[in-house]
């Protein structure tokens, strides 16, 4: 059973520009959460999205964004980078909704600003 | 909303000591709680999970943790630490409250083993 592929791995962007990152699920998963993981930090919740709806959001400002389609997959978009964007975002899948159950990680998209 | 407070972002334990990561939540009902596991440049993965079936939770590679509601803590244990070990260790506590339903995490704690 193929794991949790997130895509880009790597990507390098300057400020102000815009980022999409993808994240396809273990296949029969309904649920896709992304969190953003600095150092000192720790993993900061950012959106849950399932059955294509989005259940709940972190405290983060508009630019972050994020949908699901119907086959599970799901992106994330942050517009206007700043440098405190640089971050490693992962991505969860899981059968339930995520409180409930066990997440499933990818390896990440680890993104910098310059 | 619930969250969950791990005591020393880094631990050094020798190879073969016993390894103990610090956890305490911060609701008065027990709620779901979990520990994850982060290798270099990989994703999380869980080791265990606590949903009130038994208070003494064993994982995976010989971790175990205790919830203990009186002092509202869930710390994660290990007889003798192994050089594999060496990884970033996540608490995460689950919220069920409508309307916030959501897993948080912890800071997290970077496990150290010398040889």
């Amino acid at each position: 059973k193929a794991g949790v592929t997130q895509t880009p791995r790597y990507l390098i962007k300057t400020r102000g520009q815009q980022v999409t990152l993808s994240c396809s699920p273990i296949s029969g998963h309904r649920s896709v959460s992304w969190y953003q993981q600095t150092p000192g930090q720790g993993l900061q919740f950012l959106f849950e999205y399932f059955s294509e709806t989005q259940r709940n959001k972190g405290n983060f400002p508009g630019r972050f964004s994020g949908r699901q389609f119907s086959n599970s997959r799901s992106e994330m978009n942050v517009s206007t980078l700043e440098l405190g964007d640089s971050a490693l975002y992962l991505c969860a899948s899981s059968f339930g909704t995520s409180n409930t159950g066990e997440l499933f990680f990818g390896e990440g998209s680890r993104l910098t600003v310059l | 909303a619930q969250s969950v407070t791990q005591l020393g972002s880094h631990v050094s334990v020798s190879e073969g000591a016993l390894v103990l990561l610090r956890c305490n939540y911060s609701s008065s009902v027990p709620p779901y709680l979990f520990w994850y596991v982060q290798y270099p440049n990989q994703g999380l993965q869980l080791l265990l999970k606590y949903t009130s079936a038994a208070t003494l939770v064993k994982g995976i590679n010989g971790f175990e943790a205790e919830f203990k509601k009186s002092e509202t803590s869930f710390h994660l244990t290990k007889p003798s630490a192994h050089m594999s070990d060496a990884a970033e260790y996540f608490c995460a506590v689950s919220d069920l409250n409508f309307g916030n339903e959501k897993l948080t995490f912890g800071t997290g704690t970077r496990l150290t083993i010398i040889p």
